[in-house]
């Protein structure tokens, strides 16, 4: 079992959907959960941190769930713009391992 | 402009060559990472070293020479470049300590021919 897992996609939704991603972990010690959206052939940029209390910004959610071992994030009001891939990332002390990434694609 | 920069962002080289990723951040982070991106677009880590000392070592070929001359920089050489090397190599930087997000570089494109 992969340390860290996403569904590849892509997910293909029209402008102003609500989409929803999530990620398992299986390392149960780990400390710190991220999101981080990275567009076609550039760097991964971090969108958010992901708190146990959960925590959003803007249109952006992201939850943690430490007893099924999964971190979510949802979007609200697609925009155009949101087209990315969005990996996951957990970890702790100086090592975060991430996720293969999650494909979005949001339509007129 | 504070960041995390490389050199050079594409590299194109035959097998058998050596050449030399550089990287610098100018954050004032402790830690620094190399990572490579390959065509399945899985992020993995390589190394990780802290103040000049390497403290992460994922298992990486050792034609990866890492080099830290000072905590603002992590190159990486790789010597005799072989086909399933081509990727794309991305540094990183982190605060350290109670933080551990992630800061990366542009990244650097290496075609093997």
């Amino acid at each position: 079992r992969k340390e860290v897992e996403q569904d590849p996609g892509p997910f293909n939704v029209p402008e102003g959907a609500t989409v929803a991603f999530n990620c398992t972990y299986s390392n149960s010690a780990s400390q710190s959960f991220f999101w981080y959206r990275q567009d076609c052939r550039k760097e991964p940029k971090l969108l958010m941190s992901v708190y146990s209390s959960g925590n959003e910004d803007g249109r952006f959610t992201a939850q943690l769930n430490r007893a099924s071992q999964y971190i979510s994030l949802l979007i609200r009001d697609s925009k155009l713009s949101d087209s990315a891939t969005y990996l996951c990332a957990t970890g702790g002390g100086n090592k975060l391992t991430f996720g293969t990434g999650t494909q979005l694609k949001v339509e007129l | 402009d504070t960041a995390v920069s490389q050199t050079p962002k594409y590299l194109v080289t035959q097998m058998g060559n050596d050449k030399s990723i550089k990287c610098e951040q100018n954050l004032g982070h402790d830690t620094m990472y190399w990572y490579k991106q390959d065509s399945k677009k899985f992020l993995k880590i390589m190394f990780s070293y802290n103040n000049k000392e390497l403290i992460i070592n994922e298992t990486v070929p050792n034609r990866f020479s890492p080099k830290s001359p000072d905590k603002a920089h992590l190159n990486l050489h790789i010597n005799s470049l072989e086909l399933g090397d081509s990727a794309v190599y991305f540094c990183a930087s982190t605060p350290g300590s109670a933080d551990s997000t992630q800061y990366f570089g542009p990244g650097t494109r290496l075609t093997v021919l």
